[in-house]
């Protein structure tokens, strides 16, 4: 069973350039979260897809979107970066979006913005 | 709206000794609740849930918590520290019908000394 990957790992951008992070679901799983967590904070929730459609949105503006595609995997694209992007982003799958409270969490991408 | 404080952001303890991480919840309505662990450059595991049947709750690794209403705290214990478990430990809560969007703490360093 192939868990959660994402990709890229790492990477550098420049302020007001365009990022896509990408993430592939567990197998199975039909549900994606997205969470930043930026240094010595806890993951903050960003958006959850769930069969290609969004599913709940947290505080974070319109230049964060996301997509989900037919075999359950996803982006996360951010435009117009700003310094404050600068983040450990987070993919998880669920099996679904219901409220088992399950996630299971890929390594993350590492963002730095300068 | 929920959330969830973690008191002390770095806890230290001696191999062997006691582990006794803390985490008191807000939510208007009955929470779920969850603690999950971060591993150096890993992404989140989940260690144990709460989601209103037993109120004492326990986890992998020998770690479990204890749901108090009165008190509103879920609370993270392990009687016997191990060098591994050395990690960041992550209490989250999301609510009922609140499908696996999941509000954290901003988590505790565990560091567990010789």
């Amino acid at each position: 069973e192939t868990g959660v990957t994402q990709s890229p790992t790492h990477l550098i951008k420049t302020r007001g350039q365009q990022v896509t992070l990408r993430c592939s679901s567990q197998s199975g799983h039909n549900t994606v979260s997205w969470y930043q967590q930026a240094l010595g904070q806890g993951p903050q929730f960003i958006f959850q897809y769930y069969r290609e459609e969004e599913n709940g949105r947290g505080n974070f503006p319109p230049r964060f979107s996301g997509l989900q595609f037919p075999n359950y995997s996803s982006e996360l694209n951010v435009n117009a970066l700003e310094l404050d992007d600068s983040a450990l982003y987070l993919c998880a799958s669920s099996p679904t979006a219901g409220n088992t409270g399950e996630l299971f969490f890929g390594e993350g991408s590492r963002l730095t913005v300068l | 709206a929920q959330s969830v404080t973690q008191l002390g952001s770095h806890v230290s303890v001696s191999e062997g000794a006691l582990v006794l991480l803390r985490c008191n919840y807000s939510s208007s309505v009955p929470p779920y609740l969850f603690w999950y662990v971060q591993y150096p450059n890993q992404g989140l595991q989940l260690l144990l849930k709460y989601t209103s049947a037993a109120t004492l709750v326990k986890g992998i690794n020998g770690f479990e918590a204890e749901f108090k209403k009165s008190e509103t705290s879920f609370h993270l214990t392990k009687p016997s520290a191990h060098m591994r478990d050395a990690a960041e430990y992550f209490c989250a809560v999301s609510t009922t019908g609140g499908g696996n969007k999941l509000t954290f703490g901003t988590g505790t360093q565990l560091k567990v000394e010789l």
